[in-house]
């Protein structure tokens, strides 16, 4: 059983380039998010799913795309990357609170 | 919107010495959750201890227990016994309508 497992744990990107971080879970669970970890910041939401097929965004949505076409996963698109998304990307997944999260992925972006 | 204020950037404490971490949120909501979670320097997020909002009762998680004051919209969360493992970011974080809302966090300092 590995919960939530992030794809890949670091990345380095030049300014304009795409990618995707993976997320997948193997709980079962329904509601899958995704957050990114600024320091001083805390975690802020970039977008939600609350089961396949339906997602939503977060606080801080622009610059990402997300879909969930499977209950397990929940990828996480950037679609031209900006030095101002550099941060750790934490995803989480639960059917009742408390959530999970996977270990992050560390993203630079040059 | 849901907010959630941790009004301690940084915080130390005396090993085996008692700490209290202050958190305070804004909801219009009635039910939902509040959590403390633990960051060490590994990065993992380790959920500490939960609270139901309709819970009268105080959470308590062997030496971590919560002052949950529902009228004043405040959480704080006591380290009794501190061990020098549980030096960390502490975040505060409410749930409400699925949304997952963060404090900034309290870096606790444990010194031997």
């Amino acid at each position: 059983n590995a919960g939530v497992t992030q794809t890949p744990k670091f990345q380095v990107l030049k300014t304009g380039q795409s990618m995707t971080l993976q997320c997948a879970q193997d709980m079962n669970h329904e509601y899958m998010s995704w957050y990114r970890q600024d320091p001083g910041m805390g975690l802020r939401l970039i977008h939600y799913s609350v089961g396949a097929g339906i997602t939503d965004q977060g606080e801080v949505p622009n610059g990402y795309n997300v879909s969930r076409s499977t209950t397990e996963d929940f990828p996480l698109r950037l679609l031209s990357a900006a030095p101002s998304q550099t941060s750790v990307y934490f995803c989480a997944s639960t059917n009742n609170q408390p959530q999970h999260f996977g270990d992050g992925t560390r993203l630079s972006i040059l | 919107a849901q907010t959630v204020t941790q009004s301690q950037p940084e915080m130390s404490v005396q090993e085996a010495e008692t700490v209290t971490l202050s958190c305070t949120y804004d909801t219009s909501e009635s039910d939902y959750y509040l959590f403390w979670y633990k960051q060490p320097p590994s990065r993992q997020m380790i959920l500490v201890i939960r609270q139901e909002a309709y819970k009268q009762q105080n959470a308590t998680e062997n030496r971590f227990s919560v002052n949950f004051q529902k009228a004043a919209k405040s959480f704080s969360l006591k380290i009794s016994d501190s061990q020098l493992g549980d030096a960390a970011m502490y975040f505060c974080a409410y749930i409400g309508n699925y949304k997952l809302t963060f404090g900034k966090g309290t870096l606790l300092t444990v010194n031997p």
